[in-house]
């Protein structure tokens, strides 16, 4: 079963403006990670944050993380035409083998 | 680096048919794992190697097979194909929790069995 669960399904915004993502998850992690999907491509890795993070940026990127809520969400600020994909959060769980648990996915897409 | 390698891209099978999809790392990971993407789904897990020769099954291992003889190599066998079976398969590598760059992962290997 899939542990993570991405809201929006779907978002759509223009140019310029903040995307934010959210996912939620059901059991105690180890780390979280988002990752990127363009159409018919392979997963990217966006930013991976630890159980005892509770936010971290890269670039134009910022993923918060509350153990306590199980949720995380990833704001990607001055959104471009580029940044148009799919984003997925993935979690590896605390069993000591490092395997991914990946949620259904938010489809973004940024119009010029 | 030419880092994660799948081949085929692309291949159709026939039901009852048997194939292997390649999978090669260069970048020493030690743990790999195998994926499918379904319309509208996450990755799933099949199965997952953290180290050579050693395997485990993930969520959804039924009619796959996988063996891990070198660090490098990880190939996924369909044993006898089946339109469920249908789908995007995903390799991945990483080092062990993840690191600081979480997994590598291969283009993808666009599978159709009919």
């Amino acid at each position: 079963s899939q542990q993570g669960e991405e809201d929006p399904q779907a978002l759509s915004i223009q140019e310029g403006e903040n995307a934010t993502m959210n996912c939620s998850y059901k059991t105690s992690i180890n780390n979280l990670q988002w990752y990127r999907q363009n159409s018919g491509r392979g997963l990217v890795h966006l930013i991976l944050i630890r159980s005892n993070e509770r936010e971290k940026h890269s670039g134009r990127l910022r993923v918060t993380l509350d153990t306590s809520k199980k949720s995380s969400s990833l704001l990607i600020t001055a959104s471009r035409a580029a940044d148009t994909a799919s984003y997925f959060c993935a979690t590896e769980g605390q069993s000591g083998y490092s395997t991914l648990t990946f949620g259904k996915g938010t489809m973004l897409l940024v119009s010029p | 680096n030419a880092g994660v390698t799948q081949t085929p891209k692309f291949q159709v099978l026939k039901t009852g048919q048997s194939m292997t999809l390649q999978c090669a790392q260069d970048m020493n990971h030690e743990y790999m794992s195998w994926y499918r993407q379904d319309p509208g789904m996450g990755l799933r897990l099949i199965h997952y190697s953290v180290g050579a020769g050693i395997t485990d099954q993930g969520e959804v291992p039924n009619g796959y097979n996988v063996s891990r003889s070198t660090t490098e190599d990880f190939p996924l066998r369909l044993l006898s194909a089946a339109p469920s079976q249908t789908s995007v398969y995903f390799c991945a590598s990483s080092y062990q929790g993840g690191g600081n760059y979480g997994y590598t992962f291969g283009s993808g290997t666009r599978l159709t069995v009919v």
